[in-house]
């Protein structure tokens, strides 16, 4: 299965401000996923990032908001925007190799805390 | 739309003891089942998954899970609890297209006491 990198792993954050959190897949993948874990909770499902084209938004999800760059089959980042406290959250960036049955590798995760 | 529910968001059991975490769909058809455990402040790591093999499946640490259709079920289970299986877990599905996302339960914490 592949693994991901993911940085940075936490990060204390300003309102107002923007963080870029980075994803690097070990090998090629179609097509990588962000998800939003918020305290206490599940996962939900931001966007899907396809290489050569624009993201795809969940609903409640937008694109000024969360800004996701794929420039490559083995990269992607995510941008949270004008942040508040309540995007203090874990984000996770999520991939899997062509087939879904293969199972879905996530990196390690982005503890944001806004204050 | 896919959904996952997963009964009880907390289960506790006494180390040595059976561990049941469980999980339903709702799908017409059967999609991809995981299970995934994620420790404190760690990301989502794989336990199992179903795809469409053997209905029970084994997985790692051993933890196995069986895909019932007629019950729309894909429960964990562990015959023995460990401490460190302390960790929330997620149930999740996948549809049968490639490149569909993950569709995630709520989680389930589960606590080992000594």
């Amino acid at each position: 299965s592949a693994v991901i990198s993911q940085k940075p792993s936490r990060d204390i954050c300003q309102r107002g401000t923007s963080l870029t959190i980075q994803c690097q897949v070990d090998s090629q993948v179609t097509m990588m996923f962000w998800y939003r874990q918020q305290p206490g909770q599940s996962l939900t499902l931001i966007a899907t990032a396809n290489q050569g084209s624009e993201a795809t938004y969940e609903s409640g999800f937008v694109i000024d908001k969360f800004p996701i760059s794929r420039p490559n089959l083995t990269f992607s980042t995510l941008t949270v925007s004008n942040m508040s406290p309540e995007d203090s959250s874990i984000y996770l960036c999520s991939a899997h190799l062509d087939r879904p049955q293969y199972g879905y590798t996530f990196g390690s995760g982005t503890r944001l805390t806004v204050v | 739309a896919q959904s996952v529910t997963q009964l009880g968001s907390h289960v506790s059991v006494s180390e040595g003891a059976l561990v049941l975490l469980r999980c339903n769909y709702s799908s017409s058809v059967p999609p991809y089942l995981f299970w995934y455990v994620q420790y404190p402040n760690q990301g989502l790591q794989l336990l199992l998954k179903y795809t469409s093999a053997a209905t029970l499946v084994k997985g790692i640490n051993g933890f196995e899970a069986e895909f019932k259709k007629s019950e729309t079920s894909f429960h964990l289970t562990k015959p023995s609890a460990h401490m460190s299986d302390a960790a929330e877990y997620f149930c999740a599905v996948s549809e049968r297209n490639a490149g569909n996302m993950l569709t995630f339960g709520g989680g389930t914490r589960l606590m080992v006491k000594p």
